[in-house]
């Protein structure tokens, strides 16, 4: 079975400060995809990468990075230089690697940036 | 990009009352579609998938009678929720495959059911 399990349940950081969101995922296969979304107050889902799990590079766009790490089975994001806009609930969800398959979300993390 | 919609985004019904929330993919075909519920403060939870030409799949503990889907068609997927109570009351969020070499998914902006 598929798991996900994002142990930071809220966060507050400081505008501007650093702050990295924790995924562990748990899964038998050996092909699967790995997500990151945000969710604001509106409720809309936002997609912020998706991750092949043959792929371990880390990737870096603007502000945010991943680090996947197949050996300990973590998916971690990093917002730098935090802004008030970055306050949401992210998510990391896992799915199989096939067309067709459904999502498993982890429990979220809800994040504050204070001004 | 591939876009998802929902209809109608917000809803507000007396117990007891039907509501149904409509999943369209605007421009490709999906013969999957999810449909998810969120409780205030909670995760997005797979309540069944939608398949096109045939009986919907349910998860676990989610009544089939209660929550009906049909997938009328290749871009068109709904969700009926029967005699509703509040404590149906949540935010329901479809997501649609599309076909590519990987999982790509796209997802509705949701609807959010306030029952009364």
């Amino acid at each position: 079975a598929q798991k996900v399990t994002q142990a930071q349940t809220e966060i507050s950081v400081v505008e501007k400060e650093d702050v990295t969101l924790d995924c562990v995922y748990e899964t038998r296969d050996t092909t699967y995809y790995l997500f990151w979304y945000k969710q604001p107050p509106s409720g809309e889902l936002v997609f912020l990468i998706r991750r092949n799990s043959f792929d371990e590079q880390n990737e870096i766009s603007g502000r945010y990075s991943w680090n996947f790490q197949k050996s300990t089975s973590s998916f971690n994001f990093t917002i730098t230089a935090s802004q008030v806009v970055d306050s949401a609930v992210y998510f990391c969800a896992l799915s199989e690697a096939t067309y067709g398959q459904n999502f498993v979300f982890g429990p979220g993390t809800r994040l504050s940036v204070l001004p | 990009g591939a876009v998802v919609s929902q209809h109608p985004s917000r809803v507000i019904c007396k117990s007891g009352t039907s509501v149904k929330i409509e999943c369209r993919s605007l421009d490709f075909q999906a013969t999957t579609m999810f449909w998810y519920r969120q409780f205030p403060k909670q995760s997005l939870m797979l309540m069944a998938t939608s398949n096109e030409g045939s009986k919907a799949t349910y998860e676990q503990g989610v009544e089939k009678d209660k929550f009906l889907i049909n997938h009328a068609s290749l871009t068109l997927s709904t969700l009926t929720v029967t005699s509703a109570h509040p404590e149906d009351s949540s935010f329901y969020i479809c997501s649609a495959p599309r076909l590519t070499s990987y999982n790509e998914q796209f997802f509705g902006p949701g609807t959010r059911l306030t029952v009364l």
